[in-house]
């Protein structure tokens, strides 16, 4: 067990372009969680996945953001027509059940230029 | 609005002090409490994780209580350390909370000085 996975750990992308993260809990968690973190504040919450079925969605995750989790297994986030407010640290997470201890990945950094 | 306020937003100590951080939350209703540790540029690692219906956890030098009553939990580090230099995370699940996203407050960054 090597922990939550997240790559790539680098994005820097021109503004307008596509961009997609990916993740992999840890193997028997069937929860999984995308956070986003700016600068100087605690993480926010996006997204959340029990095995494939999307639960929940933040106001936040605004139309150009999707997510999927097929088979219940790794996770990707995509971000379209990117923009210089989607610079952040993007996280992921996962628990062995509901509510459970959440382990977190290095994240992935998003530059918008 | 359901929050979780962390102060201070930052501490210096010299080596070898004992300290506390503070996490405050604003509804007493909630499922459990998770402290972080992250490091400049990383993700974030578990310390502890207190359900609602426990008052205090430990792992080594750590030590965290919970009081739902008053809303607050502290995280106590003995002995300090240079490599305990870190933003320390308070995170809340609160019991009304749709989904089971964790609230987090924006930490404290602690310097441990040698």
């Amino acid at each position: 067990d090597t922990g939550v996975s997240q790559d790539p750990r680098h994005k820097i992308t021109k503004r307008g372009q596509n961009v997609t993260f990916r993740c992999d809990p840890i193997s028997e968690h069937n929860r999984l969680y995308w956070y986003r973190q700016t600068l100087g504040q605690g993480p926010e919450f996006l997204t959340y996945f029990q095995n494939e079925a999307q639960l929940e969605k933040s106001r936040l995750l605004s139309d150009r953001f999707s997510a999927e989790r097929p088979k219940g297994s790794f996770s990707t986030l995509e971000i379209q027509r990117t923009e210089q407010g989607d610079s952040a640290m993007y996280l992921c997470a996962s628990s062995q059940w509901d509510r459970g201890e959440a382990f977190f990945g290095q994240g992935t950094r998003l530059t918008v230029v | 609005k359901q929050e979780v306020t962390q102060i201070p937003a930052a501490l210096s100590v010299p080596e070898g002090e004992n300290l506390v951080l503070n996490c405050s939350f604003t509804d007493s209703a909630i499922y459990n409490l998770q402290w972080f540790r992250q490091d400049p540029g990383k993700g974030l690692t578990s310390l502890l994780l207190i359900q609602s219906s426990q008052r205090e956890q430990t792992s080594g030098r750590l030590n965290a209580s919970l009081d739902k009553s008053s809303g607050r939990s502290t995280l106590y580090i003995a002995a300090s350390q240079p490599g305990d230099s870190a933003t320390y995370l308070c995170a809340v699940r609160y019991l009304d909370q749709a989904g089971t996203a964790l609230i987090f407050g924006k930490g404290t960054t602690l310097s441990v000085s040698s």
